[in-house]
């Protein structure tokens, strides 16, 4: 099975500052046809996780564009540019390339 | 608009079967994969398997294998997760959600195994 890191595992933000998680997996997930699947997560307070961005680096509908993703291969990186307070909860990167789908351990965002 | 909405919270005893529906509307299951995914309680995503509603196919995580069996009713719009020989820590909340990139996620079922 592929294995997933995030760091920090626990990320403190000042509203307005910039944010970013890595994600590292233990084998590339550049597919042949170019994709890297690498989905980013966010999992609010009492709330079932929902999608931010997919194939690395496409946001998902109705995602504000202060979220972006990149990287590539087996490296990864999700960026909030402006952090705001209803961004708190727990990030988790998913590789999708194979079964079984594996899930970072989560970065848990919080506001100073 | 698409919603996954699940079944309600349940408890069962230590070796005990639980079965979790999910119903979607706003489009038709055939569609695509769903996916299901736990979380126990404090700890992180897991994922379980996946069905293919249109073939009745399915894919299972290793670890939940000979104990997980994963239907579909298309003529509701209906899929289903079932876990057999439950045990203390199969108590999680369960999701379903659709697609490959898990674009729209059930609220989540609550089960709890004790005794």
């Amino acid at each position: 099975d592929i294995v997933m890191t995030q760091s920090p595992l626990s990320l403190p933000v000042t509203p307005g500052e910039p944010a970013s998680i890595s994600c590292r997996s233990s084998e590339s997930l550049l597919q042949s046809n170019g994709f890297n699947y690498l989905d980013w997560y966010l999992q609010k307070p009492g709330q079932p996780p929902q999608l931010l961005i997919y194939l690395g680096s496409s946001r998902a509908s109705g995602v504000p564009d202060r979220f972006s993703g990149s990287g590539s291969g087996t490296y990864f990186t999700l960026t909030i540019s402006r952090v705001e307070a209803e961004d708190v909860g727990v990030y988790y990167c998913m590789e999708a390339l194979q079964t079984p789908y594996i899930f970072g351990q989560g970065t848990k965002l919080e506001i100073k | 608009q698409v919603q996954l909405v699940q079944s309600g919270a349940d408890v069962k005893k230590p070796g005990a079967s639980v079965r979790v529906s999910c119903r979607a509307s706003g489009y038709t299951l055939t569609g695509y994969y769903l996916h299901w995914v736990r979380q126990a309680p404090g700890q992180g995503l897991e994922w379980m398997g996946w069905i293919n509603p249109n073939l009745g196919a399915t894919k299972y995580a290793d670890k939940f294998w000979g104990r997980v069996t994963m239907t579909s009713d298309t003529s509701i719009n209906t899929a289903y997760l079932q876990l057999d020989r439950l045990r203390s820590d199969d108590t999680a909340m369960y999701y379903c959600a659709r697609n490959t990139h898990l674009d729209y996620w059930g609220q989540g079922t609550p089960v709890t195994v004790s005794s």
